[in-house]
């Protein structure tokens, strides 16, 4: 069965600094994987996604990530932190499903992010 | 500016009761899924449909959980009867599902929620 895993339940940084939000992977086949914002009171939005192609993704926001085959780890990054950016933060991948095509996806714990001043 | 609509925002209800909530896809968008998060047990699919058929419940306690779309603009979540520890925020998210994987968007765009409290 398909599983994501975000090892840290909190990321400080201070703004300006570079941000890592980790996660890791464990799905057959290729994987289909992606990365969400929750603000405070909102529901997630999306930021990048990984389907094939190119290992760095860019998405909204300034941020990217990172996919690794053989650490099977989609990291996010941002090479300079805001204020603005914090939240918490999912990782998920798809699953498989009954038919082809978009199917639930599998969505980690979270991870909080906070951007100090 | 396309988005999910999910009414009411807020609910607080006495154990027991019915609780209805509602939400209204994305224009256009033909998969819908109902999520709840909790702090303890973080994001939960519940179900989640494809043209308005069920594709996948398994995550729904089906004694007292019930999800439907009457027609492809309203997809609503039932709860007879509510209990404390079905307190939650509810989540719907719709999406486009195009029939090849390679080109399908796979994106969800999700609700503001639905919080629910039952006392």
């Amino acid at each position: 069965a398909q599983s994501v895993a975000q090892p840290e339940d909190q990321v400080n940084v201070a703004e300006g600094n570079p941000l890592t939000v980790k996660c890791t992977y464990s799905v057959s086949g290729n994987p289909y994987l992606f990365w969400y914002v929750q603000y405070p009171n909102r529901g997630l939005q999306f930021l990048l996604k990984y389907i094939t192609g190119d290992n760095l993704v860019k998405g909204s926001y300034g941020f990217e990530a990172e996919f690794n085959k053989s650490q099977t780890s989609f990291h996010l990054k941002k090479p300079s932190a805001l204020v603005s950016d914090s939240a918490l933060y999912f990782c998920a991948v798809e699953a498989a499903g009954p038919d082809t095509g978009f199917q639930k996806l599998v969505f980690g714990t979270g991870t909080r992010l906070l951007v100090s001043p | 500016d396309a988005r999910v609509t999910q009414t009411p925002r807020h609910k607080v209800t006495e154990m027991g009761q019915e609780v209805t909530m509602r939400c209204q896809p994305i224009l256009g968008h033909n998969t819908v899924f109902w999520y709840r998060q909790t702090m303890m047990q973080g994001l939960e699919l519940l179900a989640y449909f494809r043209n308005r058929a069920p594709l996948d419940d398994s995550g729904m306690p089906k004694d007292r959980f019930s999800a439907e779309m009457p027609d492809a603009t309203l997809a609503t979540l039932k709860i007879q009867p509510s209990e404390p520890r079905d307190s939650a925020v509810y989540f719907c998210a719709s999406g486009s599902h195009l029939p090849t994987r390679a080109l399908a968007k796979n994106i969800q765009y999700f609700g503001a929620g639905t919080r629910l409290s039952v006392l």
